[in-house]
């Protein structure tokens, strides 16, 4: 079956970097896109863009660009996000999430917490 | 950017009871939403895609409906296990926006 395995949870402090990590197994990592949605405490959802591990092209919401790079290693099955210069703002649980070669997301990762404190 | 307003931002209901939630897109996104369901501490979950499909496992008591730029979500025979938020989400074009959710509690 699908699943998403995601990286723990990360601490930072304000204007570092953090990356995580979603490991993919139960099919074939690079037929389907790699969304990444963000969910501020109590906030709806925020589509940050998408990667297609297969030829590595991506797609972002103009809102995270600068903010948010994504790739991938298609010999680990494993989809990244780098969040760069990071404030308050970023701190929030980020999921990745596919679809069936569709729009809409069927499979989700567990989330992953950044929290961005000095 | 789609602008995706949901309403009510919360909701109580009774065991047994029906609700509707309610997604209005700023303009026509032509069907293409998506509704999820999400538990404390959870991933969401899809419920709903192209406005009226009920995915894999879903239980048959939800159900999609709308057009053009109005689309609801509802819940027949309301189960306890029902208590989560849910969201609407645009897929018709990028980027993809969602709704600002609605709790749903059992009264």
């Amino acid at each position: 079956q699908v699943q998403l395995q995601q990286s723990g949870a990360e601490l930072v402090k304000p204007g570092s970097s953090v990356k995580i990590s979603c490991k993919a197994s139960g099919y074939t990592f690079t037929s389907y896109d790699m969304h990444w949605i963000k969910q501020q405490p109590g906030n709806g959802l925020e589509w940050i863009g998408w990667i297609y591990p297969g030829n590595g092209n991506t797609k972002y919401n103009q809102k995270f660009n600068g903010k948010a790079t994504l790739t991938a290693d298609k010999s680990s099955s494993t989809a990244y996000m780098q969040l760069s210069s990071l404030t308050s703002e970023d701190s929030a649980v980020y999921f990745c999430a596919r679809g069936d070669g569709t729009p809409w997301f069927a499979y989700w990762g567990q989330g992953t917490l950044v929290t961005v404190s000095s | 950017d789609i602008q995706m307003t949901q309403s009510p931002a919360s909701l109580s209901a009774s065991l047994g009871e029906t609700v509707t939630i309610e997604c209005r897109a700023s303009e026509d996104i032509y069907n293409g939403l998506a509704w999820y369901q999400q538990k404390p501490g959870k991933s969401p979950q899809l419920l709903i895609y192209n406005a009226n499909s009920l995915h894999t496992g879903v239980p048959s008591r939800f159900s999609g409906s709308g057009s053009g730029t109005q689309y609801s979500l509802k819940i027949n025979s309301l189960q306890s296990e029902d208590v989560a938020s849910y969201f609407c989400q645009q897929y018709y074009d990028y980027p993809f926006t969602f709704g600002s959710g609605t709790k749903l509690e059992i009264k």
